[in-house]
């Protein structure tokens, strides 16, 4: 069974840091793109980073130069460290793996599964 | 950005009821449409990917529909499980992947 779980999150004051992890079994982190979402509470899903397995990030602009994602792959774990928090980084973090099908013409990919989700909750 | 707007934004219905979600993106992406159900304090889950092709174990009531900008997601015959918020997600933007904003599904 695929299983991603996370860990890390807690009360952490503005300006603060914290490193998020997600532990994989069932499938090898290192082969596959891996990514981070965060929901803020009561509202919609936002897509954060994504490390692919040959080793290139992307981040969304809201985060850029604060966050940074990683893997160890001896460990078979994802991270998220955190830097310079605000209070809109409030959210639960998901880990999720992306997931695709392709054809002749394209690729199709989705995210599954999914992380049961840490809190991460930014305030003085 | 692609931008995804879902509609509505809450709906009420009752068990055996025919429900369908809309999903409309600023722009044309393909089939490059997912859906996913979540339910208080868990993690989303996948329903549907590439627009109409549903997901390993997810029952067959559940269908999608759509190409270009406006997608549908409908399910035949509600069931008590069913009530929950459903999210779609555009997958052609490489890597930012947008949602729309939800569609609340409540019992009536």
């Amino acid at each position: 069974e695929v299983q991603l779980v996370e860990s890390g999150g807690g009360l952490i004051q503005p300006g603060g840091s914290l490193r998020l992890s997600c532990a994989a079994s069932g499938l090898i982190a290192s082969d596959n793109y891996m990514n981070w979402v965060r929901q803020a509470p009561g509202k919609g899903l936002e897509w954060v980073s994504v490390l692919y397995s040959g080793g290139t990030t992307y981040y969304a602009d809201s985060v850029k130069g604060r966050f940074t994602i990683s893997r160890d792959n001896s460990k078979n774990t994802l991270y998220l460290q955190m830097d310079s928090l605000r209070a809109e980084d409030t959210a639960v973090y998901y880990c999720t793996r992306m997931s695709s099908l392709c054809n002749s013409t394209r690729c199709h990919t989705w995210y599954d599964p999914w992380g049961q989700g840490t809190l991460v909750t930014v305030s003085s | 950005d692609i931008q995804m707007t879902q509609s509505p934004s809450s709906l009420s219905a009752s068990v055996g009821d025919r429900v369908t979600f809309t999903c409309r993106a600023s722009q044309s992406i393909s089939s490059d449409l997912n859906w996913y159900q979540q339910k208080p304090g868990k993690a989303p889950k996948l329903l549907i990917y590439a627009a109409s092709n549903l997901q390993s174990g997810v029952p067959s009531r559940f269908s999608g529909s759509g190409s270009g900008t406006d997608f549908t997601l409908t399910i035949s015959s509600l069931q008590p499980e069913d009530f929950a918020t459903y999210f779609c997600q555009q997958s052609y933007s490489t890597p930012l992947y947008t949602f729309g904003q939800g569609t609340k599904l409540d019992i009536k």
